[in-house]
């Protein structure tokens, strides 16, 4: 089966720019999920959806970042205005069913670079 | 939030010599636990997890990892080493909604 798809898979941005992400998750997964992962470290969580809804969004700067599923299935993940700090990959997954029992497969992830 | 810490950044160990990694959690109850590997332009994937019941779990590619609520660790093991094992690996837990994982450990097969 085909696995989590990610675009683009490189972006360079200036700061104070937009950037979008794209993922279309495994067929048939209802959980769908988004990490961004700085550069020696480990993936951090930034929202989680059951579905087309909101499980867990309590690590996204809302301020500047925004992320939606439409009809359940594609996701995008907005970033604006970009700060420098934000430079990282940003890793989507999805499962099959909620965690922690179903398992997540996670994309090649894109990643960003803000100079 | 329940955490886990990876003590080492980077491990080297020579192909065909037994290889350990060590994780160790933070958290009341029994976690549950998960081991997870990023190979060079690859997703991460998951190699084994632990939630309850027998306290060595096996996982694929010849790893395996032992839960000691004693200790609160999860140590993910090989017995040898093959040159494709390098790569970098994560402790996780699940807290709440989501996956906390460590900063990972680095790993360098030497020939």
């Amino acid at each position: 089966e085909a696995g989590v798809a990610q675009s683009p898979r490189y972006k360079i941005i200036e700061k104070r720019q937009s950037v979008a992400f794209w993922c279309n998750p495994i067929s048939g997964h209802a959980t769908l999920y988004w990490y961004q992962q700085i550069l020696g470290q480990g993936p951090k969580l930034l929202i989680q959806f059951q579905n087309n809804g909101v499980v867990d969004d309590s690590q996204l700067p809302k301020d500047r970042f925004s992320a939606e599923r439409l009809k359940g299935v594609d996701s995008t993940l907005k970033i604006q205005p970009a700060k420098l700090e934000d430079s990282a990959v940003y890793l989507c997954a999805s499962s099959l069913v909620a965690p922690p029992e179903g398992e997540q497969y996670f994309g090649p992830g894109t990643r960003l670079t803000v100079t | 939030a329940q955490s886990v810490t990876q003590p080492d950044i980077h491990i080297t160990v020579s192909e065909g010599a037994s290889l350990e990694l060590r994780c160790n959690y933070s958290y009341g109850a029994t976690p549950y636990l998960f081991w997870y590997v990023q190979s060079p332009g690859q997703g991460l994937q998951l190699l084994l997890k632990y939630f309850s019941g027998d306290t060595l779990v096996q996982g694929i590619k010849g790893f395996e990892a032992e839960f000691k609520r004693s200790q609160s660790s999860f140590n993910l093991r090989k017995p040898s080493v093959h040159w494709s094992d390098a790569a970098e690996y994560f402790c996780a837990v699940f807290s709440g909604y989501a996956l906390n994982f460590g900063k990972g450990t680095s790993l360098l097969v030497t020939p």
